[in-house]
C-alpha cells in the first residue's frame, strides 16, 4: 500500500518548457487535490478532482491544466513554465462523504523554473 | 471562499513548556478543522482536527479548541520535545472531504 506517490521528485526547467506532474493513489480516493507551497503562503489550492473525468479551479489555477482519466490518477501540466511557477507541489487525496475525513499527501515535487 | 488566518508565524518554546497556536476562519459555514504537522523537507501529515459539533477533541499531548461563535480554533501542545518542532498548519472546510483552506504556518521550534 503505497498510499500517494508523486513524481517526479525534483525538476528544473527553463522557461517556456512544459512538464506534467504525476500522482497516483491506491486508497481509491474519489477526491484529489493539487497545492503549491511557497515560504510564508502555506499551500494554495491549484486544481481540484472529485471524481474520474471532472476537475475544477482553485485558487491559483492560471499556467496550469490538469486531467483526471482515471480515478487512481491526477495529473497536473505547465504549458509554458515561468519562474513564478518555482514552488515545491503537493497532491493529496482524500475520501468523499466518508469517514476518516483528512487529506493524505504525496511525498511533493520541488519545481525551478530559471 | 473561506480564509483562514494562523498566529504567530514563528514560536520557540523551551522543552517542557507548552505551545499554542491561534487560527481563525471566515466562513461560518466551515465545519471541519484539521491540523497538519510538516517536518523540513517531509510531506504535511495529519495530526488531529475537529468538527464544529464538538467544541474540545484531545490525543495525548495535543488538543485543539474551537469556539464557533467567534470563528476561532486553536491547537495545544504540552510538555514540548524536540521532535515537536515543525511548521504546523491549521485549516477549515465545509465538509471533511471538500477543498480545504490552510492557514500561513506556524514554525514551532522547542529549544532542549
Amino acid at each position: 500500500n503505497a498510499g500517494v506517490t508523486q513524481t517526479p521528485k525534483f525538476r528544473v526547467l527553463k522557461t517556456g518548457q512544459s512538464m506534467t506532474l504525476l500522482c497516483a493513489q491506491d486508497m481509491n480516493h474519489e477526491y484529489m487535490y493539487w497545492y503549491r507551497q511557497d515560504p510564508g503562503m502555506g499551500l494554495r489550492l491549484i486544481h481540484y478532482s472529485v471524481g474520474e473525468g471532472t476537475t475544477a479551479k482553485g485558487e491559483v489555477p492560471d499556467g496550469y491544466n490538469v486531467s483526471r482519466l482515471k480515478k487512481q490518477n491526477f495529473l497536473l501540466g505547465l504549458e509554458s513554465a515561468a519562474p513564478s511557477q518555482t514552488s515545491v507541489y503537493f497532491c493529496a487525496s482524500s475520501y468523499s462523504s466518508a469517514e476518516p475525513y483528512g487529506y493524505t499527501f504525496g511525498s511533493g515535487t520541488r519545481l525551478t523554473v530559471v | 471562499g473561506e480564509n483562514v488566518e494562523q498566529h504567530p508565524s514563528t514560536l520557540s518554546v523551551q522543552e517542557g513548556d507548552s505551545a499554542v497556536i491561534k487560527c481563525t476562519y471566515s466562513d461560518s459555514a466551515s465545519n471541519y478543522f484539521p491540523w497538519y504537522k510538516q517536518e523540513l523537507g517531509k510531506r504535511p501529515q495529519l495530526i488531529i482536527d475537529i468538527r464544529s459539533n464538538v467544541g474540545e477533541k484531545k490525543d495525548q499531548r495535543i488538543a485543539v479548541t474551537l469556539n464557533k461563535t467567534a470563528k476561532h480554533f486553536s491547537l495545544h501542545i504540552t510538555e514540548t520535545q524536540p521532535e515537536d518542532s515543525a511548521v504546523y498548519f491549521c485549516a477549515a472546510s465545509i465538509g471533511g472531504y471538500q477543498k480545504v483552506t490552510f492557514g500561513t504556518g506556524t514554525k514551532l521550534q522547542v529549544i532542549p
